[in-house]
């Protein structure tokens, strides 16, 4: 149980193009939802955190107009990354987790973007 | 402040050879723990839990245990193998009032050679 999936795993695109990234719980209600960016041989830096039918909490440092988040319903958000360029190449990976508390997040295979 | 600190890697072992990843941590709360591993590409799989003092967290051979007194979640298997060359992270979770952050450690690779 608790599978997270998302969607795609790997984008390569021009500089310019806008690029949306879905994250989807596929047999569990995800009150909350998390998106992560990760530089290579790094942690995880949180980037924002986002609660169905709520405005998505931006990290400090974290532009909301380039990254938008959107949590339309228990089982799916996504993530546009808007206008990339090369500087937003990076491994994003979601979770998502039910209840509130200590209960884990679950975590998606992440998504590789490259931006040309 | 909140925060998780690992033992640095890469941690480099041979097969069968017992192994810890050390992880300490501050709160401000009172937090559950978390290990999560890491494969090659892929996203994080969480691996085991605990949520009190003294409880055991264990999964496929993996054991840890919240110990309050020393602020510690370290990690343990008896025997590695291959397949558990992996990048792990160790992290915390307030419980209350929390949107149910992770605070992650910097992680700790772990290569296991034959």
């Amino acid at each position: 149980g608790a599978v997270v999936s998302q969607h795609p795993s790997r984008v390569i695109c021009k500089s310019g193009t806008s690029v949306k990234i879905e994250c989807r719980s596929l047999d569990f209600q995800a009150t909350t939802m998390f998106w992560y960016r990760q530089f290579p041989k790094q942690s995880l830096m949180l980037m924002a955190t986002s609660n169905e039918g709520s405005k998505a909490t931006y990290e400090q440092g974290v532009e909301k107009d380039k990254f938008l988040i959107n949590h339309a319903s228990l089982t799916l958000s996504t993530l546009t990354v808007t206008s990339a360029h090369p500087e937003d190449s990076s491994f994003y990976i979601c979770s998502a987790r039910s209840g509130t508390g200590g209960q884990p997040q679950h975590f998606g295979d992440g998504t590789r973007l490259s931006i040309l | 402040g909140n925060s998780v600190t690992q033992m640095e890697g890469p941690v480099t072992l041979s097969e069968e050879a017992f192994l810890t990843i050390n992880c300490t941590y501050t709160a401000t709360g009172y937090p559950s723990l978390f290990w999560y591993v890491q494969y090659p590409g892929e996203g994080l799989q969480l691996l085991l839990k605990a949520t009190k003092a003294d409880d055991k967290g264990s999964n496929k051979g993996f054991e840890a245990t919240y110990r309050k007194e020393t602020t510690s979640f370290h990690l343990e298997k008896g025997s590695v193998q291959v397949s558990d060359s992996a990048v792990y992270f160790c992290a915390l979770s307030l419980q209350r009032g929390n949107t149910g952050k992770l605070i992650f450690g910097q992680g700790t690779t772990l290569q296991v050679k034959p």
